[in-house]
């Protein structure tokens, strides 16, 4: 078990759908991520939160659309993707005031598209 | 974009022996991280050294760290068939917040 909660834990959609992944942490993290990880391959970082801001966005396309109601949530809103979008989305915390502060992960969300 | 490459990309071994893995990186870094992924799971952080340090251990974990090479190994000694997972370095760079994995070492044990 992790402290990173992430729900679903799997997801099917078509490519007209719209879905939302969510992450929860309850360890006061003050930055949050969402990263990408196809198979055998390593996480490629889309989005860094701190704060409830977005501070960085990887060129990551529109359809993924990121949000932080507030300093233990955070959604990855879903909308007309494509199936080489299937992958395992992960979410990780840390101490934004820490530069040494490790990233903590969630089991992930196993997204396929059809 | 990928910061880090390792090596070997795949490692088979025996209960008991001792395996390293290898890690290089481009930019200059505030730290390097070696995380393990069972498969399908999240990644769990195993140990971080700092740009200013050359060697660390954990239980049995050594890293080393060197940045003149811009490299680093990661040894797990006597190890066992639950080590069997992939593993991966990141490196974190002087600006901060922006952790990049390298493309990660397979290792099975074999009991």
């Amino acid at each position: 078990d992790t402290e990173v909660t992430q729900t679903p834990k799997h997801l099917v959609m078509g490519m007209t759908n719209k879905k939302s992944l969510k992450c929860e942490q309850h360890m006061g993290h003050r930055a949050m991520y969402w990263y990408k990880q196809k198979a055998k391959k390593p996480p490629e970082l889309m989005f860094v939160y701190s704060y409830e801001k977005l501070s960085i966005n990887e060129s990551v396309p529109s359809r993924f659309s990121p949000e932080c109601p507030n300093s233990s949530l955070l959604n990855l809103h879903l909308h007309a993707l494509q199936p080489e979008d299937s992958a395992l989305y992960l979410c990780a915390s840390s101490h934004w005031q820490d530069p040494n502060s490790p990233l903590h992960f969630g089991n992930g969300t196993r997204l396929t598209v059809t | 974009s990928q910061q880090g490459e390792e090596d070997p990309q795949a490692l088979s071994i025996q209960e008991g022996e001792n395996a390293t893995m290898n890690c290089s990186y481009k930019t200059s870094i505030n730290n390097l991280q070696w995380y393990r992924q069972n498969s399908g799971r999240g990644l769990v952080h195993l140990i971080l050294i700092r740009s200013n340090e050359r060697e660390k251990h954990s239980g049995r974990l050594r890293v080393t760290l060197d940045t003149s090479k811009k490299s680093s190994s990661l040894l797990i000694t006597a190890s066992r068939a639950a080590d069997t997972a992939s593993y991966f370095c990141a490196t974190e760079g002087t600006g901060g917040f922006k952790t990049i994995f390298g493309a990660g070492t397979r290792l099975f044990v074999k009991a």
